[in-house]
């Protein structure tokens, strides 16, 4: 079973420019979320769908921010315009049930 | 709002025992997750505790105790390999998003 997948590995722009990472997640899972790590800091949850619906968006740090899960497969996740704060690593999880998650490898944004 | 505290660093010897604690105050409580994560790489799933007592994996052992807000990862005869950040995460009590600690880095040395 494939886990899940996230593109690009690392991804390098700079300030104002916009970036989408995009998340696969296990065939199956109807459940995806996404979570950012900033440098020095913990794991920090972004929002959470349950299919294509947005289940909990209440770590979004602002309106540059924009998840969309359209057809309840992949996910992606938007910045526009990035700003030298969103510099950090972004995950995904899914999970089938709600209890075990399965990460993905994650995202590293950097923000110049 | 959540907060989980674990130690920052933990150097043990090959073979060895070694004990990483978590303490946790949070708004709601429905479950304590470890997850292993090698530099670089996803963090993996480790183990799962919801009720008090210990689950005991292989090598690896969580324990949990609700009422102390506390919990421990106890990784036995250490390899080198397990040098890695552990990660300990609360799940929230009425949806499934995690809350995660600053992760324990554990280094194994010959």
């Amino acid at each position: 079973e494939a886990g899940v997948t996230q593109f690009p590995s690392h991804s390098v722009i700079e300030k104002g420019q916009t970036v989408t990472l995009r998340c696969d997640p296990i065939s199956g899972h109807d459940n995806l979320y996404w979570y950012r790590r900033v440098m020095g800091k913990e794991i920090k949850f972004l929002l959470h769908f349950v299919k294509e619906s947005k289940q909990d968006e209440s770590g979004m740090p602002n309106n540059r921010f924009l998840a969309e899960r359209t057809g309840g497969t992949y996910s992606t996740l938007k910045v526009q315009p990035a700003e030298l704060e969103d510099s950090g690593v972004y995950f995904c999880a899914s999970s089938k049930t709600g209890v075990e998650q399965f990460f993905g490898p994650g995202t590293r944004l950097t923000v110049l | 709002g959540q907060n989980i505290d674990q130690p920052t660093e933990m150097t043990a010897t090959e073979g060895a025992i070694v004990q990483i604690n978590c303490t946790y105050q949070t708004s709601g409580f429905n479950g304590l997750f470890w997850y292993q994560q090698h530099a670089g790489e996803a963090p993996t799933f480790l183990s799962y505790n919801v009720l008090d007592g210990l689950e005991e994996k292989g090598r690896f052992s969580s324990f949990l105790s609700r009422s102390k807000g506390y919990s421990y990862l106890l990784l036995k005869e250490l390899q080198m390999k397990d040098s890695a950040s552990y990660l300990c995460a609360v799940r929230d009590t009425n949806d499934y998003k995690l809350s995660f600690g600053a992760g324990t880095t554990v280094t194994v040395r010959a």
